[in-house]
């Protein structure tokens, strides 16, 4: 079964410095996708970045960036440059396709706080 | 705009009582997701539907049901049988290609009077 795993429940940072979200994933599948989401106490989930798993190049959205370990199941965010908005809860969530259906897995989530 | 609408954004349902989530979308998009989101346990899948008149159990269905008689609308029943329904409760939709990022509605938070 497939699995993602976030171990930091909370983590903080101080505006304009830099933190990193950890994520780790179980698949058996060859082709699967990675996702960063982020939800704000107003509780809309909000997509940060999209990583393809055959693309060995990691993707980046502006402030945000992953660093994706395939050998090691690793998909972490980096967010740069922190702002008072970034505040929020993250998920990573992975998703593949097993016997035709599309089912995507989400972690638990990393409340991440800006200090100002 | 495109997006997904949830209704009610609050819930309260009484002892014995079933209850309906209201989830439309104007994205075209064929997929469609029911998620439970409890504190400390991110979100769990509850129901989700890859084309109209289809829709498969996820991790958690039992006590809720589900139909897809329209490629636009999903709605959730949460039956007397969901012993503890107080919730928060998402819908997504995709479009049923690999790897497509979901997009979500506002939430409806469900309690018990």
């Amino acid at each position: 079964a497939q699995t993602v795993t976030q171990s930091q429940p909370e983590m903080s940072v101080q505006e304009a410095e830099t933190v990193t979200l950890s994520c780790t994933y179980d698949t058996s599948e060859s082709d699967y996708y990675l996702f960063w989401y982020k939800q704000p106490p107003s509780r809309q989930m909000i997509l940060v970045i999209r990583q393809e798993a055959y693309k060995q190049q990691n993707a980046t959205e502006n402030r945000f960036s992953v660093n994706f370990q395939k050998a090691a199941k690793s998909f972490s965010l980096k967010i740069s440059d922190s702002q008072l908005g970034d505040a929020a809860m993250y998920f990573c969530a992975s998703f593949s396709t097993t016997s035709g259906t599309y089912k995507y897995i989400f972690g638990t989530g990393t409340r991440l706080k800006v200090l100002a | 705009d495109g997006g997904i609408t949830q209704s009610p954004k609050y819930l309260f349902r009484k002892e014995g009582q079933n209850v309906t989530l209201s989830c439309e979308q104007n994205l075209n998009h064929d997929a469609m997701y029911w998620y439970r989101q409890d504190p400390g346990q991110g979100l769990r899948l509850i129901y989700y539907s890859q084309i109209v008149n289809d829709f498969q159990k996820g991790d958690i269905a039992e006590g809720y049901s589900v139909s897809r008689e329209k490629k636009e609308s999903f709605p959730l029943t949460v039956t007397s049988a969901q012993k503890n329904p107080t919730a928060f409760y998402l819908c997504a939709s995709s479009i049923r290609n690999r790897g497509q990022p979901q997009h979500f509605g506002d939430g409806t938070r469900l309690s018990i009077l």
